[in-house]
């Protein structure tokens, strides 16, 4: 049962535009999502996070959404830039403890010039 | 900012060999660290999450004989696959909780080959 899903698994986007990463959940418990990039053969590095008590947090070129009604957070990343290419990872837990996280299946981001 | 530390980064062995991969938080000490495992172009799957001082969780489906699990210290925690078969073969990361900062911090992962 893949309580995280992201439904694209791949998206190409042009150097510049607005990136779009979606991602869904299944477990209303889930109070606290992340965000994480990973290049191939290197571990996930975190981007950013956003709690249930929120509905929007930014980070510079980086703003994740979160709408807990529909289970659904997206990664919007403004301007998108060549270095961007990566596959992101969406991933939901608990606040406030050392929680594993659940992942979701990734999206590959492609930008292009 | 916390810093963990994956060892071998790429490991080949043997069909029946057995591997053992370090996990090392760097700058921080980690009473918690979790393992995962990721199939290409597949999700990272938690396998078991390593505590200081006990036994390790391991997640359903998840044989605790053969991914042995130790966390002897307050900043490493070991994986051993035993007897690996090539299925076994997989990128390997391990996670840290800075607890201070609370901040999870991955690993830059292992690659097991099984021959």
């Amino acid at each position: 049962d893949q309580q995280v899903k992201q439904n694209s698994p791949s998206l190409s986007v042009q150097e510049g535009r607005i990136s779009i990463l979606n991602c869904d959940y299944t477990n209303s418990m889930f109070d606290y999502f992340l965000w994480y990039k990973k290049y191939p053969a290197e571990g996930p590095t975190f981007l950013i996070s956003i709690s249930s008590i929120k509905d929007k947090n930014e980070d510079g070129r980086f703003t994740v959404f979160l709408n807990k009604s529909a289970k659904h957070l997206s990664l919007h990343i403004v301007p998108s830039q060549p270095g961007d290419s990566a596959v992101y990872f969406c991933a939901a837990g608990w606040a406030g403890t050392a929680s594993k996280l659940t992942f979701g299946t990734g999206t590959r981001l492609q930008v292009t010039l | 900012g916390a810093v963990v530390s994956q060892h071998p980064s790429w490991v080949i062995c043997k069909s029946g060999t057995s591997v053992k991969i370090e996990c090392r938080s760097l700058d921080f000490q980690a009473t918690t660290m979790f393992w995962y495992r990721q199939f290409p172009k597949q999700s990272l799957m938690l396998m078991a999450t390593s505590n200081e001082g006990s036994k390790a969780t391991y997640e359903q489906g998840v044989e605790k004989d053969k991914f042995l699990i130790n966390h002897a210290s307050l900043t490493l925690s070991t994986l051993t696959v035993t007897s690996a078969h090539p299925e076994d073969s997989s990128f390997y990361i391990c996670s840290a909780v800075d607890l201070t900062a609370n901040v999870l911090t991955f690993g830059a992962g292992s690659r097991l080959t099984v021959l």
